[in-house]
């Protein structure tokens, strides 16, 4: 069974660094890519960025080129979203998510999402 | 990359059917059979309902039907049911990113 398990709710203020965690079982970490997706409060979805963990080939939505790292670690199939310095806008949920390849609309497995409460 | 346009919210009658628009350019829904459909309910993760245009997954009940023309895709619900209120979002591969890219997303109320 494929399973992506997200890190606990975060709470942080203005400025400080966050890194959250998504890990993945049930199929071969490295011959996937996985991604990020935010949510903000009331709002709709936006693919943040994904990662191919095999060669950690990394594609940025514009949005968020240069506000966020994803990483990803193959030893312990795991898929890392970081802030250096985080901003009250980006309080939200986000989830990781796995798009297939060859179709990066369609993605079928999903995190339970990870809130991330910033306050300034 | 702006998201696809959708309409803000659709509702209809239990047993009735209701379309939801999807609009893009011609650097993703227009060029990609590439485009496929979520449904979100509150405090949940997305769920896939449609995918390359009009595909359903295993498990989908039938009444979730999609389909394509030029630059705007489309998600029909027949026969409306209490579950199927939620949050509907479109998504499709872009060339302008190489990524996917969301709609704006569509509420679903079942009245």
């Amino acid at each position: 069974e494929v399973q992506l398990v997200q890190s606990g709710a975060e709470v942080k203020k203005s400025g400080e660094s966050l890194k959250i965690s998504c890990k993945v079982s049930g199929y071969s970490f490295t011959s996937y890519w996985i991604g990020w997706v935010r949510q903000m409060p009331g709002k709709g979805l936006e693919w943040m960025g994904i990662i191919y963990p095999d060669d950690s080939d990394t594609r940025y939505s514009p949005s968020f080129q240069g506000q966020v790292t994803i990483s990803a670690d193959k030893s312990i199939a795991t898929a890392y979203l970081q802030w250096n310095s985080l901003k009250a806008s980006d309080t939200a949920v986000y989830y990781c998510a796995r798009p297939l390849n060859g179709d990066f609309a369609r993605a079928d497995y999903w995190g339970q999402g990870t809130l991330v409460t910033v306050s300034s | 990359q702006s998201a696809l346009t959708q309409p803000a919210s659709v509702s209809g009658s239990p047993g009735q059917s209701i379309t939801i628009s999807c609009t893009g350019t011609s650097s993703d829904v227009g060029s990609y059979n590439l485009v496929s459909w979520y449904q979100q309910h509150p405090g949940k993760a997305p769920k896939v309902m449609i995918y390359e245009v009009s595909n359903r997954p295993s498990g989908v009940s039938n009444r979730f039907s999609g389909s394509k023309s030029g630059n705007t895709a489309s998600l029909t619900i027949s026969g409306l049911k209490a579950e199927d209120e939620g949050d509907y979002y479109c998504s499709s591969y872009t060339s302008t990113t190489s990524l996917g890219v969301f709609g704006t997303g569509t509420k679903v109320t079942v009245l």
